[in-house]
């Protein structure tokens, strides 16, 4: 069965700094999709970015990028320019393709101090 | 925003009764699903819909039984809930190209006492 592991349950950036969220995931698959969805405080689940693990090019959306790594299947998230409102729990899924089963890690609290 | 409503927003019940959560989407998609979300787990697969009565069991299925009757409507059951089942649930929806992501809800929080 497919995982996913984030082993940061927590981490801390100021205001205009970067920061790197980790995530790792283990499957037999070459075809699959991996997604960052934010949550914050209200609850809802907001995504963030996807990666088709068929391109090497690494996704980017505005301030957020990643850094796809297939062969060591790892799939980390940077953040630039960190602003108060991307404090929130970021979760790192996987998706096989044509699945319908999305497989979540534990998720990451990401902090911004002012 | 994605057309998805979840109701209720919160209910607290007590154990041995009948819940029942409802999805509503306004996109009409063929994909539906619910998840449930605990600390230190993410969120995990309770059951899922690929069309109007074609639902499977996900990861959690245990305790947990699902309809759709119609496209916009997918319903979560507990038969008789337990405080196990205390969580928050997640409804989401997808459409029919394989690369599209999946757009959650946003949740319900049920507590069982």
């Amino acid at each position: 069965a497919q995982t996913v592991t984030q082993s940061q349950p927590e981490m801390s950036v100021q205001e205009a700094e970067t920061v790197t969220l980790s995530c790792t995931y283990d499957t037999s698959e070459s075809d699959y999709y991996l997604f960052w969805y934010k949550q914050p405080p209200s609850r809802q689940m907001i995504l963030v970015i996807r990666q088709e693990a068929y391109k090497q090019q690494n996704a980017t959306e505005n301030r957020f990028s990643v850094n796809f790594q297939k062969a060591a299947k790892s799939f980390s998230l940077k953040i630039s320019d960190s602003q108060l409102g991307d404090a929130a729990m970021y979760f790192c899924a996987y998706i096989e393709e044509y699945g319908n089963k999305l497989v979540f890690g534990a998720g990451t609290i990401l902090r911004v101090k002012s | 925003d994605a057309g998805i409503t979840q109701s209720p927003r919160h209910k607290v019940t007590e154990t041995g009764t009948p819940v029942t959560l409802r999805c509503h989407q306004t996109e009409n998609h063929r994909y539906m699903y619910w998840y449930r979300q605990d600390p230190g787990h993410g969120l995990r697969l309770i059951h899922y819909s690929y069309g109007v009565k074609d639902t499977d069991k996900g990861e959690v299925s245990d305790g947990y039984s699902v309809s759709r009757s119609k496209t916009e409507d997918f319903l979560l059951t507990l038969e008789s809930a337990t405080s196990s089942q205390t969580s928050v649930y997640f409804c989401a929806i997808k459409g029919a190209l394989d690369n599209q992501p999946q757009h959650f809800g946003d949740g319900t929080r049920l507590s069982i006492l």
